[in-house]
């Protein structure tokens, strides 16, 4: 069975610094899809970045970038040059099922303090 | 470009009692998907639904059901409802369902039950 393991319920960061969300995973399918979501305290989940199980490049989008282990299982999320409005929940998820339906499964989520 | 849009914000309801949530897809998405979310944890997928026929389901009883429309929009039921449906519920949608595209979700429609 899939399943995604966050294991940091809170983290703090200080303004302007970069901070590093974990996130391990555990599937048998070869083909796979890892996406980290931000969910401020409005309840919205907001797509941040994709990584697929045969990119050999770690994903980038702006300030987030996704470092992919495959070995470990491993999909930890970096947010460079942190911002007060990047104080949320942030939610690890994996992409599971058959290729014409697929669920995403996520994690418990890390809470992310961001201090001025 | 229009986001996801869910209806209503909040809603209140009581033990047994039935409810229909609703959501609009964004525009030129083909695919809903539906999450409970309850306090403090993380969403769990209850069915998803593609050219107006489930198309998965996740371990929810059969009174949680559903229906796509021709316009892509859906719409979540639930009968005879208990405390532990007390969550918040999450639309999501892509434009086809395969894995590697990013469901784009709605800010969902927060559900108490007395």
């Amino acid at each position: 069975a899939q399943k995604i393991t966050q294991t940091q319920p809170g983290m703090f960061v200080q303004e302007k610094e970069a901070v590093t969300l974990d996130c391990t995973y555990d599937t048998s399918d070869q083909s796979y899809g890892l996406f980290w979501y931000k969910q401020p305290s409005s309840g919205e989940m907001i797509f941040l970045i994709y990584q697929g199980s045969y990119d050999e490049q770690n994903a980038t989008e702006g300030r987030y970038s996704l470092n992919f282990q495959k070995a470990r299982k491993s999909a930890n999320l970096v947010i460079s040059a942190s911002q007060l409005g990047d104080s949320a929940m942030y939610f690890c998820a994996m992409s599971a099922g058959m290729d014409s339906s697929y669920k995403l499964i996520f994690g418990s989520g890390t809470r992310l303090l961001v201090r001025p | 470009e229009t986001g996801v849009t869910q209806s209503p914000t909040h809603l209140i309801k009581t033990r047994g009692q039935q409810v229909t949530l609703r959501c609009s897809s964004q525009s030129g998405h083909n695919t809903v998907s539906w999450y409970q979310q309850a306090l403090g944890q993380g969403p769990q997928f209850i069915f998803q639904y593609y050219r107006e026929e489930e198309n998965g389901r996740g371990n929810f009883p059969p009174r949680f059901s559903g229906l796509q429309f021709p316009n892509y929009s859906s719409e979540l039921n639930v009968n005879a409802l208990e405390l532990d449906d007390s969550a918040l519920y999450l639309c999501a949608s892509s434009l086809i369902s395969y894995r590697n595209q990013p469901q784009h979700f709605g800010d969902g429609t927060r559900l108490s039950i007395l």
